[in-house]
């Protein structure tokens, strides 16, 4: 079975530029959720989407980020304009509906300069 | 809220040594918990779990009981070796449902020669 898969892997931006991230979750998995791990920090959840729905968003910062799950399969995590704080690991995980165990893709690292 | 501490690392042992890492929880209701392992440029592995009290989880010879009664959920190994140097994130989330996971800061281990 394949697991989940991110792209890009890596991703270099200068501060104000934009960038885009990409999942797709594990098939047949409907909660499919986007964290933020900054360096030393465990991950914080960024949004979390059941279906094409969103259920949960309360730590977004929302004047810059914004995320779309149209067809309830695959994913896109946006950033405009980014900032030099937005430098972290962006990992992406999915779970059935009524089971709380998630699986992790390998992430995508940004580095904004 | 909920909340996750660890132990903070680095934690650096010999191969053979006995592992401890320490983790204690707050949650409104009743969680699940879990540990993870992050291995160098690689996504999060799920590496063993608990859902009710008294229930010990394990996997690869690592061990954790999750204690109601101490709201811990420490993590155990009785001899390390090179190839688990990673970095351990304790998590928790509510039973039953899929919801956001709520990590600690992750606490790195080196295993030594």
């Amino acid at each position: 079975e394949a697991g989940v898969a991110q792209s890009p892997r890596y991703k270099i931006i200068e501060k104000r530029q934009s960038v885009a991230f990409w999942c797709n979750p594990i098939s047949g998995h409907a909660t499919l959720y986007w964290y933020q791990q900054i360096l030393g920090q465990g991950p914080k959840l960024l949004i979390q989407f059941q279906n094409n729905g969103v259920v949960d968003d309360s730590q977004l910062p929302k004047d810059r980020f914004s995320a779309e799950r149209l067809k309830g399969v695959d994913s896109t995590l946006k950033i405009q304009p980014a900032k030099l704080e937005d430098s972290a690991v962006y990992l992406c995980a999915s779970s059935l509906e009524s089971v709380n165990e998630q699986f992790f893709g390998p992430g995508t690292r940004l580095t904004v300069l | 809220g909920n909340s996750v501490t660890q132990m903070e690392g680095p934690v650096t042992l010999s191969e053979e040594a006995f592992l401890t890492i320490n983790c204690t929880y707050t949650a409104t209701g009743y969680p699940s918990l879990f540990w993870y392992v992050q291995y160098p440029g690689e996504g999060l592995q799920l590496l063993l779990k608990a859902t009710k009290a008294d229930d010990k989880g394990s996997n690869k010879g690592f061990e954790a009981t999750y204690r109601k009664e101490t709201t811990s959920f420490h993590l155990e190994k009785g001899s390390v070796q090179v190839s688990d140097s990673a970095v351990y994130f304790c998590a928790l989330t509510l039973t039953g449902t899929a919801s956001k996971l709520t990590f600690g800061t992750g606490t790195r281990l080196q295993v030594t020669l």
